[in-house]
């Protein structure tokens, strides 16, 4: 079935630091693809999007591109703060609403 | 708009009481989702409706969960009997149905069954 799965924590990295959190996607057909971000005791919310193959979604300095062809979308940021220290969720939505999430990866930034 | 509203915030209950969560989403949203999260499990997706109707609930982990959207302003998510592993933060989220669409999270019912 669809599914996301994306690197295990917790990513530790000093301030400035550039940082990669890997997510892969097996799916039918060609989802949406998203980053959320929950900070500590709230939900979560959207980071940034792509919606086809190629597509660059960015937010807040974090970017992600669409890959089909190695079923890809990598978040990343060339330079973390300390106020980017979260748990960051990769998913996946395809035709439907259905949002399926990956297990999230906590990012922890030191000064 | 306020976003989407959940309560309560925090409900501990004994094991083997009725608990039940509530959901407001956001006013013109037409599909509503039910996660519940873990250490252990993640997020992981109970049951979502659309205009009102469940379309999957295969996420719902037992007969003892049950779920309803009498009209487009409020869901509930009832645990009965409730048992120590039900214990997770529970979130409900709304989308008006697209694709891409982006779905606005609650702040989360943190349930602590004893």
């Amino acid at each position: 079935g669809d599914s996301v799965t994306q690197m295990e924590g917790p990513v530790t990295l000093s301030e400035e630091a550039f940082l990669t959190i890997n997510c892969t996607y097996t799916a039918t057909g060609y989802p949406s693809l998203f980053w959320y971000v929950q900070y500590p005791g709230e939900g979560l919310q959207l980071l940034l999007k792509a919606t086809k193959a190629d597509d660059k979604g960015s937010n807040k300095g974090f970017e992600a591109t669409y890959r089909k062809e190695t079923t890809s979308f990598h978040l990343e940021k060339g330079s973390v703060q300390v106020s980017d220290s979260a748990v960051y969720f990769c998913a996946q939505g395809g035709n439907t609403d259905k949002l399926i999430f990956g297990t999230g990866t906590r990012l922890q930034v030191f000064p | 708009d306020a976003g989407v509203i959940q309560s309560p915030r925090h409900e501990v209950t004994e094991m083997g009481q009725e608990v039940t969560l509530r959901c407001k989403p956001i006013s013109g949203h037409n599909s509503l989702f039910w996660y519940r999260q873990t250490m252990m499990r993640g997020l992981e997706l109970l049951i979502y409706f659309n205009n009102n109707v469940p379309i999957d609930d295969s996420g719902m982990p037992e007969d003892r969960f049950s779920a309803k959207m009498p009209n487009a302003s409020f869901s509930t998510l009832k645990i009965q009997p409730s048992e120590p592993r039900d214990s997770a933060v529970y979130f409900c989220a709304s989308t008006y149905r697209g694709r891409g669409a982006e779905a606005f999270f609650g702040q989360g019912t943190r349930l602590t069954v004893v």
